[in-house]
């Protein structure tokens, strides 16, 4: 079945960008999302479709998705972005939803 | 203002059977798919099992095809997943969420909202 492939963390300086990648293939053939998971909480979609984004999420949250990879993109990271993020798509061969194994991002 | 209350985790021993709620509100809940996510502890989200808003399209992972059966009761405005012969690799927190649109056309979409979760605990 289709997977998804995700650096299990990043690192990034506060104020710096983070760029989590999901890797798939073909990926830019699927819808992407993306979820922010913070520690006891449930997730949050931050992307959605690509590159569009909820309302109340930051414009500092951005995605993309071309080829084999698709990336969300977190500018100016400030320390409470820390938390889990998951990459997901449809995966209409096997009628299955995909995560992504999911990314830690530490503010240092 | 969209709410998702789950219930009916607990714990129950190897081969047992639970059945898990979810309570939808501030929504037309026929008019929406519906899904359940577990998290293992420790570990990434995992897709179980999505119903379109008619209850007419119902999808599972692997994992737990055969095993647990998504069904929802619209005038009740509810969710449910009936787990059966459960093993240790079933436990972890159960979330429901929500779809954006109730047909299998727009299983692509993402999940807008999200439960708080139930946690289902699998052990002798």
């Amino acid at each position: 079945s289709y997977v998804l492939t995700q650096p299990p963390s990043v690192s990034v300086a506060p104020g710096q960008t983070a760029r989590i990648t999901c890797g798939g293939n073909n990926i830019d053939s699927k819808s992407v999302h993306w979820y922010r998971q913070k520690p006891g909480q449930a997730p949050v979609v931050v992307v959605y479709a690509d590159s569009d984004r909820p309302s109340g999420i930051p414009e500092r949250f951005s995605g993309s998705n071309s080829g084999n990879t698709a990336t969300l993109t977190i500018s100016r990271v400030e320390a409470g972005d820390e938390a889990d993020f998951y990459c997901q798509v449809w995966d209409p061969i096997s009628d299955h939803v995909i995560f992504g194994g999911g990314t830690k991002l530490t503010v240092l | 203002e969209v709410q998702l209350l789950e219930s009916g985790g607990g714990l129950v021993q190897p081969g047992g059977s639970l059945r898990l709620s979810c309570a939808a509100s501030g929504f037309t809940f026929n008019d929406y798919a519906m899904s359940w996510v577990r998290q293992a502890p420790g570990k990434g989200l995992e897709w179980v099992s999505t119903l379109t808003g008619s209850g007419d399209g119902t999808f599972y992972a692997d994992s737990v095809k055969g095993r647990f059966t998504i069904s929802r009761d619209n005038s009740k405005n509810t969710l449910y997943l009936q787990m059966n012969t459960l093993s240790a690799e079933d436990t972890a927190v159960y979330y429901c969420a929500k779809g954006m649109c109730g047909s299998s056309a727009c299983l692509g979409g993402h999940s807008d909202y999200w439960g708080q979760g139930t946690l289902v605990t699998v052990s002798s």
